[in-house]
């Protein structure tokens, strides 16, 4: 079945720091990507989403590239700050209409000043 | 003008008990979906339904039972609640023809 593993956590960062949470992924066929986040407190929301191979999606200065070869969909960001801490879900769905997610274990991130 | 709404927030019972999550939407969207999160966050489907059709049931005990009145509403009962039932249960949607949700804020279920 398909299933998505992210870099286990938690991850702290310095404000500025570059940031980077693994995300790879196996499923029978051809899936879109997506990472949520999930601040304290509060439900989930889409951050950014990748259809196929090689989109790039983007969103608050986050960024994630769909590579099909490395089944890898890894979230970038250039400089974090304090507000990006939260807890970080990769995850994938096959098919459209209603089709379930799949998720990842989750990323806790701190940003400290 | 909350999109998923979840009712109610926070939810603290003894073992033994029944009790019942409401969620609603209001984005007109045909599929909605409980999800279950455990305290080291994972989460993992539990049921959907598409224009009030149980489309998805995994492996869950069947203590719990979804209920869709509407394609609006989506209901979560449970039965018998058990310690292991202790988790943040969450609601969401997705309009037909895409492949992503909108998630309602959650419910934190503490069994005793």
């Amino acid at each position: 079945g398909d299933s998505v593993t992210q870099m286990e956590g938690p991850v702290t960062l310095s404000e500025e720091a570059f940031l980077t949470i693994n995300c790879t992924y196996t499923a029978t066929g051809y899936p879109s990507l997506f990472w949520y986040v999930q601040y304290p407190g509060e439900g989930l929301q889409l951050l950014l989403k990748a259809t196929k191979a090689d989109d790039k999606g983007s969103n608050k200065g986050f960024e994630a590239t769909y590579r099909k070869e490395t089944t890898s969909f890894h979230l970038e960001k250039g400089s974090v700050q304090v507000s990006d801490s939260a807890v970080y879900f990769c995850a994938l769905s096959e098919g459209t209409s209603g089709s379930r997610l799949t998720f990842g274990e989750g990323t806790q991130l701190t940003v400290n000043p | 003008d909350t999109a998923v709404s979840q009712t109610p927030k926070y939810l603290v019972t003894q073992m033994g008990n029944d009790k019942s999550i409401k969620c609603e939407q209001n984005l007109g969207h045909d599929t909605m979906y409980w999800y279950k999160q455990d305290s080291k966050k994972f989460l993992k489907i539990m049921f959907s339904y598409n224009n009030k059709e149980l489309i998805i049931n995994e492996t869950v005990p069947n203590r719990f039972s979804p209920k869709s009145p509407d394609k609006a509403h989506l209901n979560l009962h449970i039965n018998s609640l058990e310690l292991g039932d202790s988790a943040v249960y969450f609601c969401a949607s997705s309009p037909s023809g895409t492949d992503y949700s909108f998630f309602g804020p959650g419910t934190r279920l503490t069994v005793l």
